[in-house]
């Protein structure tokens, strides 16, 4: 059974840089074809998709954000660490680390929520 | 950039049958599979169809995908609709440079 569960403050300070870490099981983030991203939803909003992270250690990040986003894995830790600079109230939301496997569906963790106020 | 677009919301009846479009942008539809995922107001998203038009087990065979390649689009096809049908879905693929994309995400009401 694949299960993936997020962690991370639930509220920063403007400015401040978010760290969330994606903690999995019942996979390998070693295996080929395999990798774990991260995905965020505002309030009443729609899916983003933020970074992923591949087996091979390439990563990719949204275009948009980019500048302000690091994605990286401890494969011996089954951890996938996620991190924002710069926190602003409109990065706000939900948000979500997924499996992938080979361009197929995500499979998703249970979502943080994190709120960005002083 | 490949993009992905859905209608904001859709609408029907229960027992009809609903369609939901997903147009590709930017690039081939057909290049990478497209997924749809249910989600419900204040829950995660769930798979409905992947890889383009098989069904997770446990999704009722209500829900069917297809692949469009003259229109560059995806469609997600519910027949029979219940009321727990209601909820927003979201169209998802990849680009070439092995991007995730989403869809704006599609508000179904059945009234």
């Amino acid at each position: 059974q694949i299960t993936l569960k997020e962690s991370g403050p639930t509220l920063v300070k403007p400015t401040q840089t978010l760290t969330l870490t994606c903690t999995f099981s019942g996979f390998s983030l070693s295996t080929s074809g395999v990798g774990v991203g991260w995905i965020r939803q505002p309030p009443g909003k729609a899916l983003e998709w933020l970074a992923h992270i591949y087996w091979t250690d390439d990563k990719r990040y949204s275009p948009s954000l980019q500048s302000r986003i690091t994605i990286t894995k401890d494969t011996s830790k089954n951890q996938v660490v996620f991190k924002m600079t710069n926190m602003d109230p409109v990065d706000a939301g939900t948000y979500y680390c997924a499996r992938t496997y080979l361009y197929g569906d995500l499979v998703w963790g249970t979502g943080t929520t994190v709120t960005v106020a002083s | 950039n490949f993009m992905l677009t859905q209608p904001h919301s859709v609408s029907e009846s229960p027992g009809k049958t609903v369609t939901i479009s997903c147009t590709g942008s930017g690039g081939s539809i057909a290049s990478n599979y497209v997924q749809w995922y249910q989600q419900r107001p204040g829950s995660v998203p769930t798979t409905v169809i992947y890889e383009d038009h098989d069904r997770p087990s446990g999704v009722p065979d209500r829900f069917s995908g297809s692949i469009d390649s003259s229109s560059n689009s995806a469609s997600l096809t519910i027949s029979g609709l219940k009321t727990e049908d209601e909820a927003d879905y979201y169209c998802q693929s990849y680009d070439t440079r092995d991007h995730v994309v989403f869809g704006g995400g599609t508000k179904l009401t059945v009234l």
